[in-house]
Parts: structure tokens; C-alpha cells; sequence
């Protein structure tokens, strides 16, 4: 079963931040924050992780909360083109493993 | 650099039949896992593939099976088909070993629809 939970589904207007929250309750001191999107009939894609700083790349910022059991995946600018499923995960980083365990992940709509 | 290509991407069987699902793996990536989504659900792991050998598997039956080759790309086959396992099948491929994200890269999917 997957580690995480996340609301089924979320809105968001075009051009506003965009803000997926996603509770992680039992993680593990060596597991990270992971992110990914699925675009309708594409492949999952990734997104970001973290262990328990604050990061960004080009794509999106990820805040975990300091006792680690949530965290909220931001995308700053929101476009029609980031209307997916969106999955956060909890795995051992940087681990020889391809196992991820996929929860049903938000449904993000972004609206013009 | 090429990404994760799988092959076909869409297929028709019926109920008994046999498939085989192709995946070539990104440039430099070792190891290729499979996942089954069905439809409206998240994609769950079948098994992964690292020098040749299965290692790794999920709650999947026997007749859920795969290859990888010397040249790191892999089979999925699935033996004695339901209708239960009509999905998108996802291949993939990661670096063993290698520092970095521990990012998967996955192919676009094989749609396989049992009738």
C-alpha cells in the first residue's frame, strides 16, 4: 500500500501557484519526498525529491514540514500544460530499486 | 540521448492468448521495471530487471514473466491472458548503482485490451 495520501483532485487558475498537499505520516529516516506527474496517456514523469530541506529546480519547489509528515509541492506558474495526475511518493533515495509505490495520486485541473 | 521506447503501443488479445511487451531502455540505464496501471488507477510494480535477472518483484502471478537482454532492453510476457489484465503496461529504466536521483524514466506505455 502506498505510504502517502493526497486529495483526490484540485483546481487551479492559469498563471497562479499551484499548491498539492500530501501527508507521509509513517516516513522512514532514510526514505525521501518523491514527485512525479502523469500527463493523460503519457508516461509518469519526475518531478522533484527531498529528505527534508526545502528544494527547487526548473520545474517546481517541494516544502516538507520539519517533523517530516507532510509536504506540499509547488508549481509556481501554473499553465494549462501542467494538467495531470500528480503522485508523491516515499522511496529510499538514490536506491538500486525501480519498485515505486504509486497511490491514486491528485488530479490537478488548471483552468484558463 | 535516447529515452525509453516500448513497443507495440497498442495491442488487441483475447482471453487465453499470450502477449510480449518490448522495452528499450534509456542510453547508460541497466535496470528496466515494469508496472501494470489500470484504468483510473496509479500504475503498480510487476518487477524489475538488473543484469538479466529478475530482482524485485511484486504481487503479480507466474504467468507474469520478463527477459532483459545483454543489451539492458527487456520482455514483459504475459501467458494465459484475463480481462482483468487489460492496461497500459509502463517500462522503466534506471541507473543501478549510480549516484544521482534515484529517478525512473518511464516510456510512453503498450495499451493492451483483452476481449
Amino acid at each position: 500500500d502506498a505510504k502517502t495520501t493526497q486529495p483526490p483532485s484540485m483546481d487551479c487558475a492559469e498563471g497562479r501557484a499551484a499548491n498539492l498537499p500530501c501527508n507521509h505520516s509513517t516516513i522512514s529516516g532514510n526514505e525521501y519526498v518523491y514527485w512525479y506527474r502523469q500527463i493523460h496517456s503519457q508516461g509518469p514523469q519526475y518531478i522533484i525529491h527531498g529528505l527534508k530541506n526545502n528544494e527547487t529546480n526548473e520545474m517546481a519547489s517541494l516544502i516538507i514540514t520539519e517533523d517530516r509528515k507532510s509536504s506540499t509541492l509547488i508549481l509556481p506558474h501554473a499553465t494549462l500544460r501542467d494538467t495531470a495526475v500528480y503522485y508523491c511518493i516515499v522511496r529510499v533515495g538514490s536506491s538500486n530499486t525501480g519498485k515505486l509505490i504509486f497511490g491514486q495520486g491528485t488530479t490537478l485541473q488548471v483552468k484558463p | 540521448e535516447t529515452g525509453v521506447t516500448q513497443s507495440p503501443t497498442h495491442l488487441i488479445k483475447t482471453r487465453g492468448q499470450q502477449v510480449t511487451l518490448r522495452c528499450s531502455s534509456q542510453s547508460g540505464h541497466n535496470t528496466v521495471s515494469w508496472y501494470q496501471q489500470a484504468l483510473g488507477q496509479g500504475p503498480q510494480f510487476i518487477f524489475q530487471y538488473y543484469r538479466e535477472e529478475e530482482n524485485g518483484r511484486g504481487n503479480f502471478p507466474p504467468r507474469f514473466s520478463g527477459l532483459q537482454f545483454p543489451n539492458y532492453s527487456s520482455e514483459l510476457n504475459v501467458n494465459a491472458l484475463e480481462l482483468d489484465d487489460s492496461a497500459l503496461y509502463l517500462c522503466a529504466s534506471s541507473p543501478f548503482g549510480g549516484a544521482g536521483t534515484g529517478e525512473l524514466f518511464f516510456g510512453e506505455g503498450s495499451r493492451l485490451t483483452v476481449l
